[in-house]
Order: structure tokens, then sequence, then C-alpha cells
């Protein structure tokens, strides 16, 4: 199985301010990567796929880069909407999420 | 708009089981991977395992190869999850999530969720 290490695990941010979570495959996955939000409320969406392919609807502040194994999702600015929990997500061999990050206001 | 609708809030005593679905408007069930997922509380997502309605072909997580049945019925485009011998260790929420084409590309859809809580 590939296992997914995503860090940190809380990141405390300004508003404005430019922020980047990290995830590292076990092994190389090929930009078989996903990253996804989850609000307060529970709903989920994907914000990027395929490393760093914008979803549609998706605002440009958001934007996905990597490859190998090292994957990175970066928020440009941050605004308030975007404080939520965050997750990658593997696809090469069936899926696995990584632990997830809360993005706080400092 | 694709839409998926998931069953209400479960309440199992240990070593029963429950069965949860994902009923999907908007979209032809046999035209993609349904993949279920679960969170614990307080904790991240993990995957439990997809199921490919269009044959019924199934691969799950290694963890619960021996908990969760995937099944499918293409004829009220719903999916379905069984969880058996439930253990207070099964209290979580339960989501279905696939993908389909948008006019954009690529697009994912998520249930809103499904609690099941173990307790005697």
């Amino acid at each position: 199985d590939i296992q997914m290490t995503q860090s940190p695990s809380t990141l405390p941010a300004s508003l404005g301010e430019r922020v980047t979570i990290n995830c590292r495959a076990s092994r190389g996955i090929s930009n078989n990567l996903n990253w996804y939000q989850q609000k307060p409320d529970g709903t989920i969406k994907r914000l990027i796929y395929y490393t760093s392919n914008l979803q549609s609807g998706v605002p440009s502040r958001f934007s996905g880069s990597g490859s190998g194994t090292d994957y990175s999702l970066t928020i440009s600015s941050l605004e308030p909407e975007d404080l939520a929990m965050y997750y990658c997500q593997q696809y090469a061999s069936s899926w696995t999420f990584g632990g997830g990050t809360k993005l706080e206001l400092k | 708009e694709v839409q998926l609708q998931q069953s209400g809030a479960e309440l199992g005593k240990p070593g029963t089981s429950v069965k949860l679905s994902c009923k999907v408007s908007g979209y032809n069930i046999r035209s993609t991977y349904m993949h279920w997922v679960n969170q614990r509380p307080g904790k991240g997502l993990e995957w439990i395992g997809r199921i490919d309605p269009a044959n019924g072909n199934t691969i799950y997580a290694e963890k619960f190869k021996s908990k969760a049945t995937l099944t499918a019925d293409t004829s009220s485009n719903t999916a379905y999850m069984q969880l058996s011998q439930l253990k207070s260790d099964d209290t979580a929420i339960y989501f279905c999530a696939m993908d389909y084409p948008g006019p954009k590309g690529v697009m994912d859809a998520w249930g809103q969720g499904a609690s099941v809580t173990v307790s005697s």
C-alpha cells in the first residue's frame, strides 16, 4: 500500500498570506495526486486533480505542483472561506488520503 | 446537476450489520466507479473501497475486506455498502463519492455523509 504523509497537521495563517501544504508518498505516484477541501460542515470537494489541474469553479488562488513522491498545494492569498481541512489523495494504486491539514487563523 | 443522496443516520448494536445507500441523480452510475470513504470522529478521511457498477467488480482497502461489502443496483442508480460485525470502532461518518464528466472536465461529487453509531 502507498502511504501519504501530509504536513503540517495544523497551519496557522493570516488572511492574505501565502500558504503551502505538503504531501509525500511512500513511493512514486506519477502525479496521480488530488487535493480536497473539507469545510466545517463536513462537505468535501476536490480542488486540484492530477497534481496541478484546477477543478472547474475553484478560485485561481489555489494551485498544485509536484512530481515523484513530493507534492504541494498552495493558496496564494488566504481568504476567510479557505479556513478548512485539506487532504491530499493518491490514486496511483487504489486510493490513500494524507492525514489532513487544518488551516486556521493565526 | 449530479447529486448523491445518502441514507440517514444508523444506530447499530455491536455484532450486527447496517446497509447504507447512495442514490445518484443526474448521471448513470454504470459509467463511473463509486467509492466509499469514512471519517471517524475527529479523524481524517479513510478510503474503504470502490465498485464498478457496470459489472460489480470491487476493490477494498485491506483493513475493510472483511468489514465492508459494496454492491450497486443500476436499475435504481443506487450504490450500497453493508458493514458487518459492527464494533465501536466502526462509529464514523461514511461518504460515497464518484467522478463524472463535466462541461469543463472531470468533476467529483460526494454524498452528504451518513452517520453510523455503534452502541449497545
